[in-house]
């Protein structure tokens, strides 16, 4: 059973810092690996898709890598600023579409 | 362009009673799928479909039924709803699994809001 898990759990950081957020993932037979945002009593918003073949993605201050072999993606935020903060979550798509959720990270940008 | 649109936002059931989640969308994407999200739980896959007629169970089925008798529709029955059931659900969205792998991003709804007293 793919089993996804995400750390830290919370982080708090002061507005401007760079910072990493980390997932991993026990079954490396993935098709894709896709990374949320989600504001509080809302929703899921889309932010990076990273193909099983891909290496990495970016979008603006996101980058979003990837490393099947050793089951790990990174979500790195360049520049943070108090609107980043959020829960983010990675999410895992094997065979048939199942989506596989981690926990999320809850961040805080602190202005 | 809507995307994926659920109803009602909030809804406070008491036990026993059934009622029935709404989930829409007009991106014409053959995959729709139900979760709940809990907390220490994330979200969970309760049901999905992969075109009208077709659906199956996921990991938390239990309490739920589902049909599919639109592309655009994926209503979600709480049968008799328990205090277990209290919870935030999502319905999401994509192409069909098949035809758009590897590159085939889900998107949800804004969600409902689900207490059972």
């Amino acid at each position: 059973k793919q089993e996804v898990t995400q750390i830290p759990a919370a982080l708090s950081v002061p507005e401007g810092e760079n910072l990493v957020l980390n997932c991993s993932f026990t079954d490396s037979a993935i098709y894709n690996l896709q990374w949320f945002r989600q504001d509080p009593g809302k929703g899921l918003t889309s932010l990076l898709l990273i193909q099983s073949s891909q290496r990495e993605q970016t979008s603006g201050r996101l980058n979003a890598s990837l490393d099947k072999s050793s089951g790990r993606s990174t979500l790195y935020i360049a520049a943070s600023q108090p609107g980043d903060s959020a829960t983010y979550l990675c999410a895992v798509r094997l065979a048939g579409s199942r989506l596989t959720f981690g926990e999320g990270t809850q961040l805080t940008v602190n202005p | 362009n809507a995307g994926v649109t659920q109803t009602p936002k909030f809804q406070v059931l008491k036990t026993g009673q059934s009622m029935t989640l709404q989930c829409a969308q007009d991106m014409n994407h053959e995959y729709m799928s139900w979760y709940r999200q809990d907390p220490g739980m994330g979200l969970r896959l309760i049901h999905y479909s992969v075109g009208a007629g077709i659906t199956d169970q996921g990991e938390v089925p239990n309490g739920y039924n589902v049909s599919r008798s639109t592309t655009e529709d994926f209503p979600l029955r709480l049968l008799s709803a328990a205090p277990s059931q209290t919870s935030v659900y999502f319905c999401a969205s994509s192409k069909h699994p098949l035809l758009a792998e590897p590159y085939n991003e889900q998107f949800f709804g804004p969600g409902t809001r689900l207490t059972v007293l």
